[in-house]
């Protein structure tokens, strides 16, 4: 899972209740994503972030809050507001210059909601 | 809209044969595509990156190819083993002013049988 850890890898959470989902990494990457993975569907991009203490929201933000306080850290909140929470979370990052670019993603986290 | 469109949706094969999933793609303007393995419940692998100059890259048993012109790429897999039964998604991203813009294909669902 190159270098990228996730946690918890299971997690519940009853309606109405805020949720945390951790991604650490240790590839020296300036930038972190986090994506929603849904059956039958393609991955959608929820939050990035290239810099410490900035971030921009992806496609499907509303409801997800994150912050980028360590290069290494980039955690997911996941708020009441969210209406369909229940997915697998993946975490993943990658350096910002040259053509490849390639993202390393985490091992996920699947959220279900009680 | 940008968009990556992978066929088969899913696929059987016998352990030891060969199979080819498809990617369609209408990302533009295009920076390079790539192919992961995803197993259940764990993130995306990597298995190959090319960019528009690259027709062909191989990965062991795994040979993608790539027609820029008319935006179509192909996975090819021979001598399927067990431990290729997973999803195979086809991921473009597109040059963009900023971030690290990538389109998912929804992934082929590979199963392989002895």
């Amino acid at each position: 899972d190159g270098g990228i850890t996730q946690s918890p890898k299971y997690l519940f959470r009853k309606e109405g209740q805020n949720v945390t989902l951790s991604c650490e990494q240790n590839l020296n990457h300036d930038a972190m994503y986090w994506y929603r993975q849904d059956p039958g569907q393609g991955l959608r991009l929820i939050y990035y972030s290239q810099i410490v203490n900035d971030f921009q929201k992806g496609d499907i933000a509303e409801g997800y809050s994150v912050s980028r306080e360590k290069k290494e850290s980039f955690p997911l909140t996941v708020t009441s507001a969210q209406k369909n929470p229940t997915a697998f979370y993946l975490c993943a990052s990658s350096i910002l210059s040259g053509n490849y670019n390639e993202q390393f993603f985490g091992p996920g986290t699947r959220l279900t909601v009680l | 809209k940008n968009q990556v469109e992978q066929s088969p949706q899913s696929l059987i094969i016998l352990e030891g044969k060969n199979c080819t999933l498809q990617c369609n793609y209408t990302v533009s303007p295009f920076s390079n595509l790539r192919w992961y393995k995803q197993d259940t419940g764990r993130g995306p692998v990597s298995l190959t990156i090319m960019t528009f100059s690259e027709n062909t890259k191989s990965n062991g048993r795994y040979t993608a190819t790539l027609d820029a012109d008319t935006k179509q790429s192909s996975l090819h897999i021979t001598a399927s083993q067990l431990s290729d039964s997973a999803s195979y998604i086809c991921v473009v991203r597109g040059v963009t002013g900023g971030g690290n813009k990538l389109t998912f294909g929804t992934g082929t669902q590979l199963k392989v049988e002895l």
